[in-house]
């Protein structure tokens, strides 16, 4: 079974600060994806990044950078400098990887980031 | 990637009524999905829509309570039925088109509440 775990429930930081969101995962697949999302007080889920489990290579994207490692079977997301229109839920995710198919994604609980002036 | 919309946004409903979600794709998709995030929860799948066939439900979801549709490949609709306050809850309907992406897109969600 695949199970995702955000051992952080909340955070709070101040604007510019960096904060790291850890996501650990579990999966008997040998092949698998890896999502964040971000989830704002809107409520609308926004995609983030995926990375495929052949794919170690760590990615940064302006402010935002992961840091994937299969050894310890960690997905971590860095958002340097931190500001405020930042605070929102993030979600870690996990789904199998198949051809064909749909792919049901597991989803962590969550990390709820605060970030004030 | 796919836009996604859904309507409505929110709704206040009686206990014992039913509500029909809908979930409209920009684009044709081959997967749609239906998740439930119940307050200061994660989201869980409630069922895979298929097209031309009948919805596939997870453990714990079953059709009586949760009747999807799936006409065309940019359409669907969650009906959650005979509703109580424990379905209070943000519906979001994801999509996916296995031939061009790897990656789920969500909806803006529906907030219910039941009173």
């Amino acid at each position: 079974a695949q199970k995702v775990t955000q051992a952080q429930t909340e955070i709070s930081v101040v604007e510019k600060e960096d904060v790291t969101l850890d996501c650990v995962y579990e999966t008997r697949d040998t092949t698998y994806y890896l999502f964040w999302y971000k989830q704002p007080p809107s409520g609308e889920l926004v995609f983030l990044i995926r990375r495929n489990s052949f794919d170690e290579q760590n990615e940064i994207s302006g402010r935002y950078s992961w840091n994937f490692q299969k050894s310890t079977s960690s997905f971590n997301f860095t958002i340097t400098a931190s500001q405020v229109v930042d605070s929102a839920v993030y979600f870690c995710a996990l789904s199998e990887a198949y051809t064909g198919g749909g792919n049901k994604l597991t989803f962590g609980t969550g990390t709820q980031l605060k970030v004030e002036l | 990637s796919a836009v996604i919309s859904q309507k409505p946004s929110r709704d206040i409903c009686q206990r014992g009524t039913s509500l029909t979600i809908q979930c409209q794709v920009d684009s044709q998709v081959t997967m749609m999905f239906w998740y439930r995030q119940q307050p200061g929860q994660s989201l869980t799948l409630i069922a895979t829509a298929n097209q031309g066939s009948e919805a596939t439900y997870e453990s714990g979801f079953v059709i009586d309570k949760f009747p999807i549709s799936r006409p065309n490949l940019t359409f669907s609709t969650l009906t959650v039925s005979n509703m109580s306050p424990e379905d209070s809850s943000i519906y979001l309907c994801s999509a996916k088109d296995v031939f061009t992406t790897d990656t789920q897109y969500f909806g803006p969600g529906t907030r219910l509440t039941v009173l």
